[in-house]
């Protein structure tokens, strides 16, 4: 099936820094990516969808000043955290879907589990 | 009411018995029904996927859909410890946006 690789698969980073989460597809082009955020025993939360050479939209109550979205290829995604905070730490996870085939399902990164001391 | 109710669980059944998963949803927009397997600190591996109603049976899995009751389920056959995880229900649109359920979190004993 088709492989989404997700880097860094964990990262720790002091209060007020920002952090940079890479999401690629691997072996399918995929127009539209999915940043979705997940805290302990709870579902995933759609955070934004990024779209290729475009700007993202955004999920209600998300700060797309907090949260940057980068999608500058057809094959790349990139989340930022800036100015990270101890209440931003949680697992996130993209997804992307193979543009080229319609009415496919979506296939997941492996997450970025993110600590803020 | 959430778009989609998911029973949490937890749910802890002997080795070989069948697990019965399901899921409710309110939005009828939904036409593309998906069961996720989420092992403990790892991104959501796709089990099946569903188009509109019907049945799809892959190996000791099946998914059923009923878009007229607004219910998904997953069944697992002759479980195994190895189907320990949480199993996530997940749906959507025609805009391929992911709702999901909270997870139902499966316990196979051996």
């Amino acid at each position: 099936g088709a492989v989404v690789s997700q880097h860094p698969s964990r990262v720790i980073c002091k209060s007020g820094t920002s952090v940079k989460i890479e999401c690629r597809s691997l072996d399918f082009q995929a127009t539209t990516m999915f940043w979705y955020r997940q805290f302990p025993k709870q579902s995933l939360m759609l955070m934004a969808t990024s779209n290729e050479g475009s700007k993202a939209t955004y999920e209600q109550g998300v700060e797309k000043d907090k949260f940057l979205i980068n999608h500058a290829s057809l094959t790349l995604s990139t989340l930022t955290v800036t100015s990270a905070h101890p209440e931003d730490s949680s697992f996130y996870i993209c997804s992307a879907r193979d543009h080229g085939r319609a009415n496919t399902e979506a296939f997941f990164g492996q997450g970025t589990r993110l600590t803020v001391v | 009411q959430k778009e989609v109710e998911q029973d949490p669980g937890p749910l802890s059944v002997p080795e070989g018995a069948i697990v019965s998963l399901n899921c409710t949803y309110s939005n009828s927009a939904f036409q593309y029904f998906m069961w996720y397997r989420q092992y403990s600190r790892k991104g959501p591996e796709l089990l099946m996927y569903t188009y509109s109603s019907g049945n799809k049976e892959d190996g000791r899995f099946t998914a059923q859909v009923d878009k007229s009751s607004k219910y998904i389920s997953l069944f697992i056959r002759d479980s195994q410890p190895s189907d320990s995880a949480t199993y996530l229900c997940a749906m959507s649109g025609s805009n391929y946006k992911l709702t999901f359920g909270k997870g139902t979190l499966l316990t196979v004993n051996p």
